[in-house]
């Protein structure tokens, strides 16, 4: 079984509507975070939580919320919804170590906003 | 602010043949560098790390020194195969141990038997 997963892998919507995406982990890390990929700017961080009390901005944030409902679980939200939206999304996860954290990533949600 | 900058691509190889990437950085303090791999329809793994100056990091046949006086971190290869077509990340690690990384653009490699 996968250690990282997001739901759902694939999601086609409107502008205006609200959306979540789902990350979900069973690697025991701490430390989770959330990347948009788009062609030819390789990831961006968007969020990124140490802990279920301790939520972070990335650089991106703008038009994006997110919930770290447990140490296994950290959800991604767009409240409404805009074309330019339409990215890749990634979440990974990492446990911290001295000398750089390697991150684990789940397998992308590909989001269309039309 | 720090940053990281690859070659751009893609890069074409046929098979066996050897591999650069570039990847240049700036960065405030002491970095970790990485190397990650995204094959087709799948999310990103580490390739490699290196931790300190002088480090090289290597898997799977590939190699990526920590050049600190040219701040540089190329990924190179010997001999690659078709299996190895992938986008390749190269990233530092933000200082102050937060665990953020910064990734480059990405640099889609083909190789063709």
């Amino acid at each position: 079984d996968a250690d990282v997963t997001q739901t759902p892998r694939n999601r086609i919507t409107k502008t205006g509507k609200r959306i979540m995406l789902e990350c979900s982990q069973t690697k025991g890390h701490d430390r989770m975070y959330w990347y948009r990929q788009d062609p030819g700017l390789g990831l961006r961080l968007i969020y990124y939580s140490f802990d279920v009390k301790d939520i972070n901005k990335g650089e991106i944030s703008d038009g994006y919320s997110v919930s770290r409902q447990a140490q296994a679980k950290f959800s991604l939200s767009l409240e409404s919804a805009i074309p330019n939206q339409t990215a890749l999304y990634f979440c990974a996860t990492s446990k911290e170590l001295a000398g750089g954290d390697t991150q684990y990533f789940g397998p992308g949600t590909r989001l269309t906003v039309l | 602010g720090n940053s990281v900058t690859q070659m751009e691509g893609p890069v074409t190889l046929s098979e066996e043949a050897f591999l650069t990437i570039n990847c240049t950085y700036t960065a405030t303090g002491y970095p970790s560098l990485f190397w990650y791999v995204q094959y087709p329809g799948e999310g990103l793994q580490l390739l490699l790390k290196a931790t300190k100056a002088d480090d090289k990091g290597s898997n799977k046949g590939f190699e990526a020194t920590y050049r600190k006086e040219t701040t540089s971190f190329h990924l190179e290869k010997g001999s690659v195969q078709v299996s190895d077509s992938a986008v390749y990340f190269c990233a530092l690690s933000s200082s102050g141990n937060t665990g953020k990384l910064i990734f480059g653009q990405g640099t889609t490699l083909q190789v063709k038997p």
